[in-house]
């Protein structure tokens, strides 16, 4: 079962921040964060990931509060091109085996409207 | 690069038939894992290849086979094929490092399988 709680959907205004939660109180000092993204009948893009301090790449932020118990996802400037579901997965640091493997839960559907 | 590819895009079988489908993984990665989604869902991990032996695996039956050749591509093979087996079936390439480290899986479109 996945480790992490979304809400099953969140609208945002095209050009503004989307700030996407997540939950992951049982998280293990081992596991990382990740976040993927599923646009509609595509397979799943990674965005972003860490293990306790706030990363930013060029397509999103990723926050970590201090107990590692949840993260917060934000796409800065949405566009409509970013409605898509969004996964959020705790994983063991990457090691051989079903370890290093994804457990996707039903994600957040995000929808971004003009 | 070359991304993750995956053939056919859609097929439709019928219940109790065989199917293979192929995956080419990006270059220069080693490990290719499958995931199946369902309409509606998030996809599960079926199993996962590296140097050309399965590496780990989901709660699917033996029916669900695999192989991964010396270039790194895999296949998936499903015999007797069932109603709840139809679903899009992705792949995911990624690196094992010799160290045991992973790098982040990159995901191929998927195949669409009817089964009827």
């Amino acid at each position: 079962d996945a480790k992490t709680t979304q809400p099953t959907s969140m609208d945002c205004a095209e050009g503004r921040a989307a700030n996407l939660p997540c939950n992951h109180s049982t998280i293990s000092g081992n596991e990382y964060v990740y976040w993927y993204r599923q646009i509609h009948s595509q397979g799943p893009q990674y965005i972003i990931h860490g293990l306790k301090n706030n990363e930013t790449n060029e397509m999103a932020s990723l926050i970590i509060t201090e107990d590692r118990k949840s993260s917060t996802l934000i796409l800065p400037h949405a566009t409509l091109r970013d409605t898509a579901v969004y996964y959020c997965i705790v994983r063991v640091g990457g090691y051989g085996g079903s370890q290093g493997n994804l457990i996707f839960g039903k994600g957040t559907k995000l929808s971004v409207k003009p | 690069e070359t991304g993750v590819t995956q053939s056919p895009t859609h097929l439709i079988k019928t219940r109790g038939q065989q199917v293979t489908l192929r995956c080419s993984s990006q270059s220069g990665h080693n490990t290719v894992s499958w995931y199946q989604q369902a309409l509606g869902q998030g996809p599960q991990f079926i199993f996962q290849y590296y140097r050309e032996e399965e590496n780990g695996r989901g709660n699917f039956p033996p029916r669900f086979s695999g192989l991964q050749f010396p270039n790194y591509s895999s296949e998936l093979n499903v015999n007797a094929l069932e109603l709840d087996d139809s679903a899009l079936y992705l792949c995911a390439s990624s690196r094992l490092a010799t160290s045991g480290s992973y790098n982040e899986q990159f995901f191929g479109p998927g195949t669409r399988l009817t089964v009827l």
